[in-house]
C-alpha cells in the first residue's frame, strides 16, 4: 500500500525557518517524481514544487522561488521541503504528493502538515 | 503560465442528476489533465487522469471528457457521497497549475 507521511509543521514567527519531510513506503520511491501542493484556510490547492526521481530536475512555483528548497533521499525513502524567509502568507495545510509516469500526474497524497507563520 | 479556468465555482444538484463541470486550458495541455476530489478535512483524491481516464477504486458513474481546449467531469447519477470541491490540474508545463475548484452542494 502507498503511503506518504507528511511531519515537520508547527507554528513558526514571520522571518523563520522551518523543514518538511515525507516519508514514503509501499513503492519504490526513487522510480517516481515528487511534488509539494499546499492549500491556505479556505482556499484552493497551489502546487510548490518538483522533483525529479535522480533529483536532477527541480522546478519551484514563483511565489516561493528563493525562498524554499525541495530536495530528497533516495536511501531514506524521504522528501523534504526547507522553508526560509517564511511570510503569513505561506500559512498553509502542505500535502506532498507522487507523480505518476506520463499523463497520470499526482496519484497519491499524504494527510498534509499544517504550518502556520505567525508572531 | 498556463491558466486553468474553472467552472461553476459552486453548484447545486439533487441526488441522481447529471453534472457537468468544466476547465479550459489557456494553451495547450493534450491530455495531461487530471480531477480532483477534495471532502472537508480530507486530502484530494485522484478521479481521473490523463483527461478520460478513470483513476482506480472511483465509481464509473464519474467520467471525463476533452473538447479542444475544454476539459470536463461528469458524474452521470449524483449521489451524496459526491459532495465534495473538485479541481482539475494541468500538468505539462511547470508551473503546474490547478483550476480554481467548484464547489457540489447536494439540493
Amino acid at each position: 500500500e502507498v503511503q506518504l507521511v507528511e511531519s515537520g509543521g508547527g507554528l513558526v514567527q514571520p522571518g523563520r525557518s522551518l523543514k518538511l519531510s515525507c516519508l514514503a513506503s509501499g513503492f519504490t520511491f526513487s522510480n517516481y517524481g515528487m511534488n509539494w501542493i499546499r492549500q491556505a484556510p479556505g482556499k484552493g490547492l497551489e502546487w510548490v514544487a518538483s522533483i525529479s526521481s535522480s533529483s536532477s530536475y527541480i522546478y519551484y512555483a514563483d511565489t516561493v522561488k528563493g525562498r524554499f528548497t525541495i530536495s530528497r533521499d533516495n536511501a531514506k525513502n524521504t522528501l523534504y521541503l526547507q522553508m526560509t524567509s517564511l511570510r503569513s502568507e505561506d500559512t498553509a495545510l502542505y500535502y506532498c504528493a507522487r507523480h505518476g509516469p506520463l499523463i497520470r500526474g499526482f496519484d497519491y497524497w499524504g494527510q498534509g502538515v499544517m504550518v502556520t507563520v505567525s508572531s | 503560465d498556463i491558466q486553468m479556468t474553472q467552472s461553476p465555482s459552486s453548484m447545486s444538484a439533487s441526488l441522481g442528476d447529471r453534472v457537468t463541470i468544466t476547465c479550459r486550458a489557456s494553451q495547450d495541455i493534450g491530455n495531461y489533465l487530471s480531477w480532483f476530489q477534495q471532502k472537508p478535512g480530507k486530502s484530494p483524491r485522484r478521479m481521473i487522469y490523463g483527461a478520460t481516464n478513470l483513476a482506480a477504486g472511483v465509481p464509473s458513474r464519474f467520467s471525463g471528457s476533452r473538447s479542444g481546449s475544454d476539459y470536463s467531469l461528469t458524474i452521470s447519477s449524483l449521489e451524496s457521497e459526491d459532495m465534495a470541491i473538485y479541481y482539475c490540474l494541468q500538468s505539462i508545463q511547470y508551473p503546474f497549475t490547478f483550476g480554481s475548484g467548484t464547489k457540489l452542494e447536494i439540493k
